[in-house]
This record gives C-alpha cells, sequence and structure tokens, in this order.
C-alpha cells in the first residue's frame, strides 16, 4: 500500500523567512496530493493541493511543488509569520476503488520571533 | 452551515469499558474516516467507508469497531479490547472519488484511567 514520508518532524524558522516541507510517496498510482494545516486542539484543515497532472501551483505565501519521477512534493511558505506556527500533514490518495488517503507523520513548524 | 461534528470533545472512562464517539457530517459526503493521532505519530486510519453498510479496516483497526446506517454519521466504538486508547480521534468525510478534500472535525480527546 501507499506510504508517505515526511520531513522535518520539527522546523523552527525566523519571522520572515521561509519555510519547505518535503514528503515522499511510494505508490506511482497517487494523483492526489494535499497540504493540511492543524493549529493545537482543532481538526487538520486543508490549505492547499496538488494533482499529478500539475508540477507546481500557488497561493499568495504558499506553493507546492511535485515531482512525479522521483515521487516526491513539497511545500513553500514565504515571508512566514507567527501565525504560521502550526502542525502540517501531506498526505497522499489515488482516487480509486479502495479509496483511502494517506498521511505523512507531520512537521511541527515553529515561527521565531 | 454545513460541517462535520465531533462529540464529545473531550472524554474519560475508566479502563475496560467500551466508549463509542460520534461523527456526523452534513455535507452529503460518501466517504467517512476515522484517525487516531499521537503524539509524533501522524494520523493513523482506524476504518474507513466510502458508502452506506460498508466499511474497511485501515491500519490500526484493531480493538475498535464501526458502523454506517447512515450516510450522515459513522460513529467509533473504543472496546476494552484496545490496549492503548488515550489519544485524540479525528473523523473526517470527503467526496467520491477521493482525491478531493476532505473535512476534518475538530475532534474528541479521550482519556482512559
Amino acid at each position: 500500500g501507499e506510504n508517505v514520508e515526511q520531513h522535518p518532524s520539527t522546523l523552527s524558522v525566523q519571522e520572515g523567512d521561509s519555510a519547505v516541507i518535503k514528503c515522499t510517496y511510494s505508490d506511482s498510482a497517487s494523483n492526489y496530493f494535499p497540504w493540511y494545516k492543524q493549529e493545537l486542539g482543532k481538526g487538520p484543515q486543508l490549505i492547499i493541493d496538488i494533482r499529478s497532472n500539475v508540477g507546481e501551483k500557488k497561493d499568495q505565501r504558499i506553493a507546492v511543488t511535485l515531482n512525479k519521477t522521483a515521487k516526491h512534493f513539497s511545500l513553500h511558505i514565504t515571508e512566514t509569520q507567527p501565525e504560521d506556527s502550526a502542525v502540517y500533514f501531506c498526505a497522499a490518495s489515488m482516487g480509486n476503488r479502495d479509496d483511502k488517503i494517506i498521511f505523512g507523520k507531520g512537521t511541527r513548524l515553529h515561527i521565531l520571533p | 452551515d454545513g460541517g462535520i461534528t465531533q462529540s464529545p470533545k473531550y472524554l474519560f472512562r475508566k479502563e475496560g469499558q467500551n466508549v463509542t464517539l460520534s461523527c456526523e457530517q452534513n455535507l452529503n459526503h460518501d466517504a467517512m474516516y476515522w484517525y487516531r493521532q499521537d503524539p509524533g505519530q501522524g494520523l493513523r486510519l482506524i476504518y474507513y467507508s466510502q458508502i452506506v453498510n460498508d466499511f474497511q479496516k485501515g491500519d490500526i483497526a484493531e480493538g475498535y469497531s464501526v458502523s454506517r446506517e447512515k450516510k450522515e454519521s459513522f460513529p467509533l466504538t473504543v472496546t476494552s479490547a484496545q490496549k492503548n486508547p488515550t489519544a485524540f480521534y479525528l473523523c473526517a468525510s470527503s467526496r467520491r472519488p477521493l482525491n478531493t478534500e476532505a473535512f476534518f472535525g475538530q475532534g474528541t480527546r479521550l482519556t482512559v484511567v
């Protein structure tokens, strides 16, 4: 089955700098790669997603890149702000009959003042 | 407002007792999921259901049971067979095919004493 690896597990960046979180997946049939942000005591919320027919997607300060050949995808946050501090999860799914979403183990992002 | 609701937010139970966590959605989603979250473990899939009256085991189904009698509801029972039930439990739902956004509830923190 699908396996998603996420790195790093913890990341500290100075406010205003950029943060990058990387994920790899194992099943080449996966075609949907969402990123979720989880604030303390709450459920995760989708912040950006990318499909396998696209190499990059951007939404204001957040961007995601996908390399299908290498089976990895990354989240980029530019001009980080205190409210970006949270746990971020990457995920992968295939959208087929045996549907399920497989998540990475998460990255705790700390934005330092 | 459309959304997914988990209740209760906090739950305390004595060891050896079964307990049922509620998850209701009014998003008209076919697929529903239960995840368990432990520190450093990410989101681990317990059970998922793609359609009413059908569900599949996830990666850590032992000691848990579910039912899907209605499209809107997917309750999770933590049985006395679950060796370490204290955790944060998250329910999610999505449309089918799966490669679309999953919406999460706010979670239930279960503490077994």
